[in-house]
C-alpha cells in the first residue's frame, strides 16, 4: 500500500539554526502536505503543494514538491523556541496518506 | 468562528461498551473528515463526508465502527463494541473547497479515548 517515511524521526536543534526535513514514498503523489501538530492539539496545515517541483514558502518554512513526485522536503530557517512540536507530510492521490512525522526539539 | 468543535475531549470507557464521539465542523464548509491518531500507526484517515454524504470510507477499520452526517452542521463516529485497540486520539476535521486538499483543512482538538 501507499506509505510515507520521513526523515529524520526526531531532531534536537539549537535555537536559531535552519531544519531540514523530508518525506518520500514508493509511491506517486499528486499533492503534498505539510501540518505541524502541538502537544494536546490538533494537525495544522503549514503548506500545501499542488504540481511536481513546486517551491513554496510561509514566512520561515519553504517547502518543495519532489520532481519524481515521490517526495516532499521542508525546511525551517532561523528556528525559535516555538517551533518545538511534530511535523507531519501527507499524501494525496486517490485519498489521504500520513508520515509517522518528525519531533523536532529546539534548545535554547 | 469557533473553529472545528469536538466532544468530548476525553472518554474513558470500559471494554464492550458503546462509544460515540461527535464533531461539529466550521459553518460553511461542505467536507468533514474523521483521523484517528496512534503512536503505532500514525495519523489515519477514516473516512470523509461531502454535503453530508460518505464519500470514502475504505480507512475505517472494521464494522464495529460507523459514522454518519445527518445534517451539516454534526458528524458523529460510534464504535460498538469499543475494545482497548481502539484507544487513540480521534480528530475531526472540516474544508471548505471544491478540492478534497484544500488550504483550509482545519482539524478540531481531538477526543482521545481510552478503552479499558
Amino acid at each position: 500500500g501507499q506509505q510515507l517515511n520521513q526523515s529524520p524521526q526526531s531532531m534536537f536543534i539549537q535555537e536559531g539554526e535552519d531544519v531540514s526535513m523530508n518525506c518520500t514514498s514508493s509511491s506517486i503523489f499528486n499533492t503534498w502536505l505539510w501540518y505541524k501538530q502541538d502537544p494536546g492539539e490538533g494537525p495544522v496545515l503549514l503548506i500545501a503543494l499542488y504540481k511536481a517541483g513546486e517551491l513554496t514558502s510561509n514566512g520561515r518554512l519553504t517547502a518543495q514538491f519532489g520532481i519524481t513526485r515521490k517526495d516532499s522536503f521542508l525546511n525551517i530557517s532561523a528556528s525559535i523556541p516555538s517551533d518545538v512540536g511534530i511535523y507531519f507530510c501527507a499524501g494525496l492521490r486517490q485519498n489521504f496518506v500520513f508520515g509517522p512525522g518528525t519531533r523536532l526539539s529546539v534548545l535554547p | 468562528d469557533a473553529g472545528v468543535i469536538q466532544s468530548p475531549r476525553h472518554e474513558v470507557t470500559e471494554m464492550g461498551q458503546e462509544v460515540t464521539l461527535r464533531c461539529k465542523p466550521i459553518s460553511g464548509h461542505d467536507y468533514l473528515f474523521w483521523y484517528r491518531q496512534t503512536m503505532m500507526r500514525g495519523l489515519e484517515l477514516l473516512i470523509y463526508f461531502n454535503n453530508n454524504v460518505p464519500i470514502d470510507d475504505s480507512g475505517m477499520p472494521e464494522d464495529r465502527f460507523s459514522a454518519k452526517m445527518p445534517n451539516a452542521s454534526f458528524s458523529t463516529l460510534k464504535i460498538q463494541p469499543s475494545e482497548p485497540r481502539d484507544s487513540a486520539v480521534y480528530f475531526c476535521a472540516s474544508s471548505s473547497l471544491a478540492g478534497v486538499i484544500t488550504d483550509t483543512q482545519y482539524f478540531g482538538p481531538g477526543t482521545r479515548l481510552t478503552v479499558l
